[in-house]
């Protein structure tokens, strides 16, 4: 159980145009979940904490209004980056929490923005 | 907010002998810690965890230790495989908001 799927694995987009990237969790309700981002050969940087029926919480330095975050469900939450340029070209993470101290990721998508 | 920080960014290890991987953190106030280990390509697979009120937790072929005082963190690996080799992370966080910090990470490379 607690698996965590990502839509699409792998997206090029021309600059300019805007990406949805899905996060779902398959078999169990998250009411909140997690985006990070990460840049080849860096570690894991925390984007947003994205909760169901609310605003996302966006980390300090993170643009709200260019990664859209919806969590529309417990069991789906997606981020937008819109007017993508290939600077936000990234390996984009989504994790959700499972039971009392479980945190599972997703297999990430990889943006490439040309 | 604090970073956690790593102390090698690589390590060679023959296949059979064990690997100990190190990570300081910078928050003292983080109450959980976990290790997470990354394949090329794909998202950070869970390894183990530990809460501050222990130093020491094991797993199969996996131990990790938690000095609090020096605020340091080790995965140990016994009997390394190469399917072993990835990138290992440690991560640090509250328990109660689980918004994980990671370290710089360290790339396991198993000879054989």
């Amino acid at each position: 159980g607690a698996v965590v799927s990502q839509h699409p694995s792998w997206v090029i987009c021309k600059s300019g145009t805007s990406v949805k990237i899905e996060c779902r969790s398959l078999d169990f309700q998250a009411t909140t979940m997690f985006w990070y981002r990460q840049f080849p050969k860096q570690s894991l940087m925390l984007m947003a904490t994205s909760n169901e029926g609310s605003k996302a919480t966006y980390e300090q330095g993170v643009e709200k209004d260019k990664f859209l975050i919806n969590h529309a469900s417990l069991t789906l939450s997606t981020l937008t980056v819109t007017s993508a340029h290939p600077e936000d070209s990234s390996f984009y993470i989504c994790s959700a929490r499972f039971g009392a101290n479980v945190l599972t990721f997703g297999a990430g998508s990889r943006l490439t923005v040309l | 907010g604090e970073s956690v920080g790593l102390h090698l960014p690589t390590l060679s290890v023959q296949e059979g002998d064990n690997s100990i991987i190190n990570c300081a953190y910078s928050n003292s106030a983080s109450d959980y810690f976990i290790w997470y280990k990354q394949e090329s390509g794909k998202g950070p697979q869970f390894i183990i965890d530990i809460r501050s009120n222990m130093d020491k937790r094991q797993g199969q072929r996996v131990t990790v230790l938690l000095n609090k005082t020096v605020k340091h963190l080790s995965l140990q690996i016994a009997a390394t495989q190469p399917g072993d080799s990835a990138v290992y992370f440690c991560a640090e966080t509250l328990i109660n908001d689980y918004k994980l910090s990671f370290g710089a990470g360290t790339t396991v490379t198993v000879r054989a």
